[in-house]
């Protein structure tokens, strides 16, 4: 595709639920990030893949955060027992090459538990 | 603690008129990186600066890189409504491979 997708657009869920959000990075791109957005705040790193390395995790704020990314492609972030302060905008990125350079973003799930 | 700090945190101004954002950084950088968002969706980059450039130019924004005071400048000249967004810097340090970004600066454009 001509840029990274997200889906889905929007979701919304109850506290406790579990939630999958998928992104699809630039065909090519080899390293990936994950970030969150809360509300008129900037974004906080989550994750970083690249490659067949070892995904750099240090960002993920609890162990209800996981993420996978099969094939060096398309990438799932789930969230296991969702609470409110969860709610956020969670955006994906790719790059060409890793380290400082420009960051190709997705539209980004919108993420709402109630 | 944030990598980059935007400054100021909200800008309003009038159309034709110029906006300046700063964006300040605590550790040495390889690259320094300006993006916009609009109404909290997907970031666009806009520019990317090195750290041995000083300025950088595309269309209507001017970028600056001053690496002894660790900051940079995006000026928008001219601006019009649709720059409303806001605005975020980014940057990696050292051989970090994650570039973290600002809170950024949420510019408002009055016709």
């Amino acid at each position: 595709g001509a840029g990274v997708s997200q889906s889905p657009s929007n979701k919304v869920t109850e506290k406790g639920k579990d939630v999958e959000l998928r992104c699809d990075p630039i065909s090519g791109h080899t390293a990936l990030y994950w970030y969150r957005q809360s509300l008129g705040q900037g974004l906080e790193f989550l994750i970083y893949f690249q490659g067949n390395s070892a995904p750099d995790k240090s960002g993920l704020p609890s162990d209800r955060f996981s993420a996978e990314r099969t094939g060096g492609s398309v990438s799932t972030l789930t969230i296991q027992r969702t609470q409110q302060e969860d709610s956020a905008v969670y955006l994906c990125a790719s790059t060409g090459q890793g380290a400082g350079d420009t960051q190709y973003f997705g539209p980004g799930t919108r993420l709402t538990v109630l | 603690s944030q990598q980059g700090e935007e400054d100021p945190q909200a800008l309003s101004i009038q159309e034709g008129e110029n906006a300046t954002m700063n964006c300040s950084y605590k550790t040495s950088i390889n690259n320094l990186q300006w993006y916009r968002q609009n109404s909290g969706r997907g970031l666009v980059h806009l520019i990317l600066i090195r750290s041995n450039e000083r300025e950088k130019h595309s269309g209507r924004l001017r970028v600056t890189l001053d690496t002894s005071k660790k900051s940079s400048s995006l000026l928008i000249t001219a601006s019009r409504a649709a720059d409303t967004a806001s605005y975020f810097c980014a940057s990696a340090s050292g051989g970090s491979y994650i570039p973290t970004f600002g809170r950024g600066t949420s510019l408002i454009v009055h016709p």
